[in-house]
This record gives C-alpha cells, sequence and structure tokens, in this order.
C-alpha cells in the first residue's frame, strides 16, 4: 500500500499568516491527491482535488500543488474558521490512503 | 442538494456482526461510485471500502477484507457494509461518501460525507 506522510503534524499560526502542509508519497501517484479539512465532530470536507483543482465553494485563499511524491496544501492569510484538521488522500490506486493529519490551531 | 444519511451504528460484542446502511438523496445514485471510511475517536481517517456504481468491482482495506462486505441497492438509493467478526480495533465512526467524479473507469476524490454513525466494540 502507498504510504502517504503528511507534515507537520501539528502547528500554530495567527490569523493572517500563511500556513503550508505536505504530503509525501511513497511512490509516484501522478497528480491523484485530494485534500480534506475536518472540524471537530464534523465530516470532513473536499478542499482540492487531483492535487491543484479547487473545490467548488471552497475560499480561493486555499490551494494545492504538487505532482508524483510530494504536494502541499497552502492556506494563504489563515482565518478563525480554518482551525481545523487537514488530510491528504491519495487514490492513485487501492486501497486508498490518508495521511496522518495535521492539527491546525490558531494563536 | 447531496445528502448521505447513515445509521445502523451501535454497541456490538467482539465476535458479533453489524450492518451499517446510507441512504442517499440529491443525486443519481446509480450513476457514482461509493465508499466507506472510517475514523476511531479522536484518530485519523482510514479508508475502508468502496464499490463501483453498479456493484460490479469491490475493493477493501486489508484490515476489513474478508469479514466486511460492501454492497448497494440502486433501486433503494442505499449503501450498506456488513461486519462480520467485529473486533475491538473496528470502534470508530462510520461515514459513507460519494466520489467526486469517475473517469476511464477510474474514481476521484470523496466530494460528499454522510454525518457518520459510531459503532463500539465491546464486551
Amino acid at each position: 500500500a502507498i504510504q502517504m506522510t503528511q507534515s507537520p503534524s501539528s502547528l500554530s499560526a495567527s490569523v493572517g499568516d500563511r500556513v503550508t502542509i505536505t504530503c509525501r508519497a511513497s511512490q509516484g501517484i501522478t497528480n491523484d491527491l485530494g485534500w480534506y479539512q475536518q472540524k471537530p465532530g464534523k465530516a470532513p470536507k473536499l478542499l482540492i482535488y487531483t492535487a491543484s483543482s479547487l473545490q467548488s465553494g471552497v475560499p480561493s485563499r486555499f490551494s494545492g500543488s504538487g505532482s508524483g511524491t510530494d504536494f502541499t496544501l497552502t492556506i494563504n492569510s489563515l482565518q478563525p474558521e480554518d482551525f481545523a484538521t487537514y488530510y491528504c488522500l491519495q487514490d492513485y490506486n487501492y486501497p486508498w490512503t490518508f495521511g496522518q493529519g495535521t492539527k491546525v490551531e490558531i494563536k | 442538494q447531496v445528502q448521505l444519511v447513515e445509521s445502523g451504528g451501535g454497541v456490538v460484542q467482539p465476535g458479533r456482526s453489524l450492518r451499517l446502511s446510507c441512504a442517499a438523496s440529491g443525486f443519481t445514485f446509480s450513476s457514482y461510485a461509493m465508499h466507506w471510511v472510517r475514523q476511531v475517536p479522536g484518530k485519523g481517517l482510514e479508508w475502508v471500502a468502496d464499490i463501483s456504481y453498479d456493484g460490479t468491482n469491490k475493493y477493501y482495506a486489508d484490515s476489513v477484507k474478508g469479514r466486511f462486505t460492501i454492497s448497494r441497492d440502486n433501486s433503494k438509493s442505499k449503501l450498506y457494509l456488513e461486519m462480520n467478526s467485529l473486533r475491538a480495533d473496528d470502534t470508530a465512526a462510520y461515514y459513507c461518501a460519494k466520489v467526486k467524479y469517475c473517469s476511464s473507469s477510474r474514481c476521484y476524490e470523496l466530494e460528499y460525507w454522510g454525518q457518520g454513525t459510531l459503532v463500539t466494540v465491546s464486551s
């Protein structure tokens, strides 16, 4: 199975900061990667698909990049409502695998 | 609007069985692959299984293979997860999810999720 290694596991940032989360695949997955946001007690929400495409309705401060094995989720100008845990998910092959998550805390 | 509503969770003893259901509405259920994802309380997400739009193709995580069975009834717009030989480490919230799109027999991303149903395996 493809392993997805996400970093950091947690971070603390201030409102207005730029935040970067990375995900590394144990083998190449082209651009078959999505990013999800999960708030406490809620289901995950799709933010980015095929590595860099913004899901409809998601604020433009979220962006994704990368291909192959290295991927990045960037949040420009962090907002209070961005407090959440973020996960990457590879859908390149089975079994689909998630990163372990990055918890973003607001300073 | 798309709605996915899971049901069937509860407390079950180790070794017993449980069937989860997911009622779908707001989209043409028979046109989309569907997935189950689980999450141990306070932990990360784990992909469990998926089924193609017509039910012919099914894939499972190694952790559930041989014990869990995913199925669907397109006439009822319902997705199921039959869980047998349950273990304590199957305790989790179980989410059903709809793929965003499919292309060339592959499907991508989990665009809509249900609210989850909690399964607790305990004696």
